[in-house]
């Protein structure tokens, strides 16, 4: 198994843009988690989805950020309009039920012009 | 809310010697996890510890699951240069959200 994929990379984008981040979990893994890494604030869980349902999203820093799961191999985060404060890393997580631990995706460094 | 507090923040050591980290938290974990994250990359799971009192070992790595559910270190023996990066506990209490401590910055000197 590949493990956790994310898309794209690096993105780089100018203020009000709209941005998509993409995360295809583990085949099996029914759980998925976006997190957002910056210096500052370290690791923040921003939504998680069990069973690509929505469980909690408080950790969405506002409205202009939505998450989706619209089958069980795929999630996007979009931020629209994005703003210089949302560069950061974006990480997309799964976690296997079995062994109750996490697995994460190589992350996605966001830059906002 | 939940509070992890890992320490020490960064750390630089000599080759060969062995490393200690640790974690504490406010509230009664039920899982704990250590992370290691290297530059451009996501956190890659090193041990998983799931009952209190267990000590569990991942080569020259050894973890252990606090008496108290509150608390974990992790050891890493002999390190070598490749053991630079950041390391991460992370703890699960209840449903399946994790809370990460700050990290441990990683740095040896060869």
């Amino acid at each position: 198994d590949a493990g956790v994929i994310q898309s794209p990379r690096h993105e780089v984008t100018e203020m009000g843009q709209e941005v998509t981040l993409r995360c295809k979990p583990i085949s099996g893994h029914n759980s998925l988690f976006w997190y957002r890494q910056t210096m500052m604030r370290g690791l923040e869980l921003l939504i998680y989805f069990n069973n690509n349902v929505p469980i909690d999203d408080s950790g969405m820093p506002e409205d202009r950020f939505s998450a989706k799961m619209p089958n069980a191999s795929f999630s996007t985060l979009k931020i629209q309009p994005s703003e210089p404060r949302d560069s950061a890393v974006y990480f997309c997580a799964d976690r296997d039920s079995l062994t109750d631990t996490q697995y994460f995706g190589p992350g996605t460094r966001l830059t906002v012009l | 809310g939940q509070q992890l507090n890992q320490s020490p923040q960064s750390m630089f050591i000599q080759e060969g010697e062995d490393v200690s980290m640790n974690c504490t938290s406010s509230s009664i974990f039920n899982t704990w996890l250590w992370y290691k994250q290297d530059p451009g990359e996501g956190p890659v799971l090193l041990i998983a510890l799931y009952k209190a009192g267990e000590l569990t070992s991942n080569g020259r790595l050894t973890a252990q699951f606090g008496i108290t559910r509150k608390d974990s270190f992790l050891n890493i023996s002999a390190s070598i240069p490749s053991d630079v990066g950041i390391y991460f506990c992370a703890g699960r209490e209840y449903g399946n959200k994790l809370v990460f401590g700050a990290g441990t910055i990683l740095r040896v000197k060869s």
